[in-house]
């Protein structure tokens, strides 16, 4: 099983529509948690962390569930823009000390005009 | 703020050649720099996590003599694919964090990687 789950996609909406993703994980260890965005080629850039009590920038919603280890985000007023793959992320602590990254392989959201 | 740079952004070469890529901290002193590997349509796997001046700590799976990290400096660290071969064909990626628990990252451009 993998550590972070998530629907692939892509989930094609047209602009001004609103879209959720999930995400799962399996590591109730997982201490922090994360969206990431990435466009084709490029690399990971943080979205926003996600907590508990929710979250909101913008337009967008990111939720935990720790008793059921899922992690959500929503996009509302979708933007061409927004176009991109988006990563769930967690952290686990590695015996280093370090906390480590673990990416899920991203749900591609294609808007169109 | 947190600028990462990473070098070369592309490289092409044939099987058999060691390929050195480079990620620059410009701004910060990084405590800590990571190293990621991207394949075609799966998620980004850490390969390695090294510290300034000391040795890397390889995730499993991930052979040290093959993937060769050096942290020498607080605003360096390379990844030296060692005899690159087809396979090896990948997008590297790395981050550096200030902080000595590794959070937050700030990414690099990513490397893209073909062996012919």
């Amino acid at each position: 099983r993998k550590e972070v789950e998530q629907d692939p996609g892509p989930f094609n909406v047209p602009e001004g529509a609103t879209v959720a993703f999930n995400c799962t994980y399996s590591n109730s260890a997982s201490q922090s948690f994360f969206w990431y965005r990435q466009d084709c080629r490029k690399e990971p850039k943080l979205l926003m962390s996600v907590y508990s009590s929710g979250n909101e920038d913008g337009r967008f919603t990111a939720q935990l569930n720790r008793a059921s280890q899922y992690i959500s985000l929503l996009i509302r007023d979708s933007k061409l823009s927004d176009s991109a793959t988006y990563l769930c992320v967690v952290t686990l602590s590695l015996n280093t000390g370090f906390q480590k990254l673990v990416f899920g392989t991203g749900t591609r959201l294609l808007v169109s005009p | 703020g947190a600028v990462v740079s990473q070098h070369p952004s592309w490289v092409i070469c044939k099987s058999g050649t060691s390929v050195k890529i480079e990620c620059r901290s410009l701004d910060f002193q990084a405590t800590t720099m990571f190293w990621y590997r991207q394949f075609p349509k799966q998620s980004l796997m850490l390969m390695a996590t090294s510290n300034e001046g000391s040795k890397a700590t390889y995730e499993q799976g991930v052979e040290k003599d093959k993937f060769l990290i050096n942290h020498a400096s607080l605003t360096l660290s390379t990844l030296t694919v060692t005899s690159a071969h087809p396979e090896d064909s990948s997008f590297y990626i790395c981050s550096a964090s200030r902080a000595l628990g590794g959070q937050p990252q700030h990414f690099g451009d990513g490397t893209r990687l073909s062996i012919l």
